[in-house]
């Protein structure tokens, strides 16, 4: 079975462009968080969606938003880019609203850079 | 709100030695858990292990296994007998109110011959 996929894999956008990342969760799967890893940091929440529904949100601007399709998958999309949103981008996926004792499963994340 | 504290940026282990990677947490909900993920350089997020708060012995699996003290609020990670491919970053993570997890800062394991 497919892991999570996200595409692209890696980016570089301009400041002030928009960019959508994709996200493909395990087959069967309905939840899907998104979370941003700055450098030398670790994740911070972005998003969760579960069978549609935003379901939680983090302290990100309005700049971020998210969706998600009837078939599970995912799009976060970002506005306006700025310098301090180049990061690496994590999807995560699960058959659970909640964390299961096993956690979430994570793409391999897409890497963005903002020149 | 949870907080989780990785106070070691790097570590050295060699080859076939143990290593513990530290970490504590600060949390208000009595229902909790506490995750380790492993991010080699590919970027992936891979689940080691899993404490809960309720869990009454300390967990294990394969060469990993949770050194943890609630009464110190830690959940420190052991791994034995160290190979090269366990050279990664490390991170703690909470799960506490809500759906998300809450990572620490990481520690970037080396695994020396």
């Amino acid at each position: 079975d497919a892991g999570v996929t996200q595409s692209p894999t890696h980016l570089i956008k301009t400041r002030g462009q928009q960019v959508t990342l994709r996200c493909s969760p395990i087959s069967g799967h309905k939840s899907v968080s998104w979370y941003q890893q700055v450098l030398g940091q670790g994740p911070q929440f972005i998003f969760q969606y579960y069978e549609k529904e935003e379901r939680g949100r983090g302290n990100f601007p309005d700049r971020f938003s998210a969706r998600q399709f009837p078939n599970y998958s995912s799009e976060l999309n970002v506005n306006a880019l700025l310098l301090g949103d180049s990061a690496l981008y994590l999807c995560a996926s699960s058959s659970l609203l909640g964390i299961s004792n096993y956690g979430y499963t994570f793409g391999s994340g897409t890497r963005l850079t903002v020149v | 709100a949870q907080k989780i504290t990785q106070t070691q940026p790097g570590m050295f282990v060699q080859e076939k030695e143990a290593v513990t990677l530290d970490c504590t947490y600060d949390t208000s909900d009595p229902s909790y858990g506490l995750f380790w993920y492993k991010q080699p350089s590919s970027g992936e997020m891979i689940f080691l292990i899993y404490q809960g708060s309720y869990d009454q012995q300390n967990a294990t699996e394969g060469r990993y296994s949770l050194n943890f003290q609630k009464a110190r609020k830690s959940a420190n990670l052991v791994i034995s007998a160290s190979q090269l491919g366990d050279s990664a970053m490390y991170f703690c993570a909470g799960r506490g109110g809500g759906n998300k997890l809450t990572f620490g800062t990481g520690t970037q394991l080396k695994v020396e011959l």
